[in-house]
């Protein structure tokens, strides 16, 4: 079975540009959630989607960051212009029911200079 | 504030040895504890869950849980270099199934 996969692995930019990541879940599972891990911290939740509804974005800093999932399965987040305290990794992970383990992708290493 | 506090920060064991992390959640809300483990450079992989009172074993690894105090441990017997990573705890709840993290434990296992 096929893990969670996130495109792309890297990303260097220059405060004030735009980035996309994309991530493709497990093939059936209907969660799929968003996190920021900053440097020596653990992951924190930006968003989470039941199939294609946006179930919490409470976390996600609205002015510059979006999420979305349109057809309840691959996912965007994106970051309309980033700054240097964006810098971390950005995980995805997917689950089944949403009760059920959480599998994480490779997630995207983001650096903002 | 953050509601899901891991000690110590950091861990050195021999190889051989006993390791023993804990995690306390300041949520009443939450009724589920996951240990997962991430290796330098590598994401996240689930190690245990428990939800029960009590005591769980798998293998070298042993997850206990106080519901009372909102407090879980992993311990980990005759730890190996392999061992040496992030371990992270996570509370949650399983009506919104919602993970809240920690910051984790970095275990060094020296041979």
């Amino acid at each position: 079975e096929a893990g969670v996969t996130q495109s792309p692995r890297y990303a260097v930019l220059q405060e004030g540009q735009a980035v996309s990541f994309w991530c493709d879940p497990i093939s059936g599972h209907d969660t799929l959630y968003w996190y920021q891990q900053p440097r020596d911290q653990g992951p924190q939740l930006l968003v989470y989607f039941r199939d294609e509804a946006v179930i919490d974005n409470s976390q996600l800093p609205s002015d510059r960051f979006s999420a979305v999932r349109p057809k309840g399965t691959n996912s965007t987040l994106k970051i309309q212009s980033a700054k240097q305290g964006d810098t971390a990794t950005y995980l995805c992970a997917s689950s089944n029911r949403g009760r059920d383990t959480q599998y994480f992708g490779p997630g995207t290493r983001l650096l903002v200079l | 504030q953050q509601k899901v506090q891991q000690s110590p920060e950091s861990l050195i064991v021999p190889e051989g040895g006993m390791a023993s992390l804990n995690c306390t959640s300041s949520d009443r809300n939450v009724d589920y504890f996951w240990w997962y483990r991430q290796h330098s450079g590598k994401s996240p992989k689930m190690l245990m869950s428990i939800f029960s009172n009590g005591e769980k074993e798998e293998g070298r690894f042993t997850v206990h849980l106080n519901k009372a105090s909102l407090h879980t441990s992993l311990h980990i017997r005759d730890s190996q270099p392999s061992d040496s990573a992030l371990y992270l705890c996570a509370a949650s709840n399983t009506n919104t199934g919602k993970l809240t993290f920690g910051d984790g434990t970095v275990l060094t296992v020296k041979p």
